[in-house]
């Protein structure tokens, strides 16, 4: 069965700070990656996600991920961290059977200070 | 762009009352899911659905929960007799199919408190 860990609960980064979240999955084959955002009282908003090929992906609002193989990792990234990215920010795995549901990790809540 | 959509946004009922979440997927999306986040966790998967019928299910997903697709449009997850333990967010979500439909599209949830 796959699994997902964020090891960090909660993390606290001063805005224009770097960023990064870690996940790592836990899958026999190579997994579909995602990572998904939620601000309060919100749904989960798709910020990248990764299948093959290039293991560095891009996504919205300038967030960037890099799958690593050999760590089991999928770490999110953001060079500059801006007050609108506090939020609680997933990592999730799936795959590509069918309707194949989505695994999660526990989640990381994001504290941005001045 | 498409949007999944659900109703209500909030739903508050008694312990024991039987509740029903909307969902309308993406049109051309053809695989269906429900998902629950209780407050504080992390989000679970509940049912996933294709072809109208339950592809796979959780644990979660007891004879207390039912899934329906009523007509062309509709995606529901009923609840025959609520506990307060079904206090949680409901998230429904649709895929496509096809070459590259990796994707599940999540909808803005409906809050579900049980009294």
């Amino acid at each position: 069965a796959q699994s997902v860990t964020q090891p960090d609960i909660h993390i606290t980064v001063s805005e224009g700070a770097s960023l990064e979240l870690r996940c790592n999955y836990s899958y026999g084959a190579t997994p579909y990656l995602f990572w998904y955002v939620q601000s309060p009282g919100q749904g989960l908003q798709l910020l990248l996600k990764y299948f093959s090929g290039d293991t560095l992906v891009q996504g919205i609002k300038g967030f960037e991920a890099e799958f690593k193989r050999s760590q089991s990792s999928f770490n999110l990234r953001k060079p500059s961290v801006h007050w609108s990215d506090a939020a609680e920010y997933f990592c999730a795995s799936g795959s590509n059977f069918g309707n194949e549901k989505l695994t999660f990790g526990t989640g990381t809540r994001l504290t941005i200070i001045p | 762009e498409p949007e999944v959509t659900q109703t209500p946004s909030h739903q508050v009922t008694q312990m024991g009352q039987e509740v029903i979440l909307r969902c309308v997927p993406i049109s051309n999306h053809l695989y269906f899911y429900w998902y629950r986040q209780i407050l504080g966790q992390k989000v679970e998967f509940l049912v996933s659905f294709y072809n109208n019928e339950i592809s796979e299910k959780s644990e979660i997903f007891d004879d207390q929960f039912s899934v329906e697709r009523p007509d062309g449009s509709n995606f529901t997850l009923k609840i025959r007799s609520t506990k307060l333990e079904d206090s949680a967010m409901y998230f429904c979500a649709s895929k496509r199919l096809g070459q590259g439909s990796y994707e599940q599209y999540f909808g803005p949830g409906t809050r579900l408190t049980v009294t």
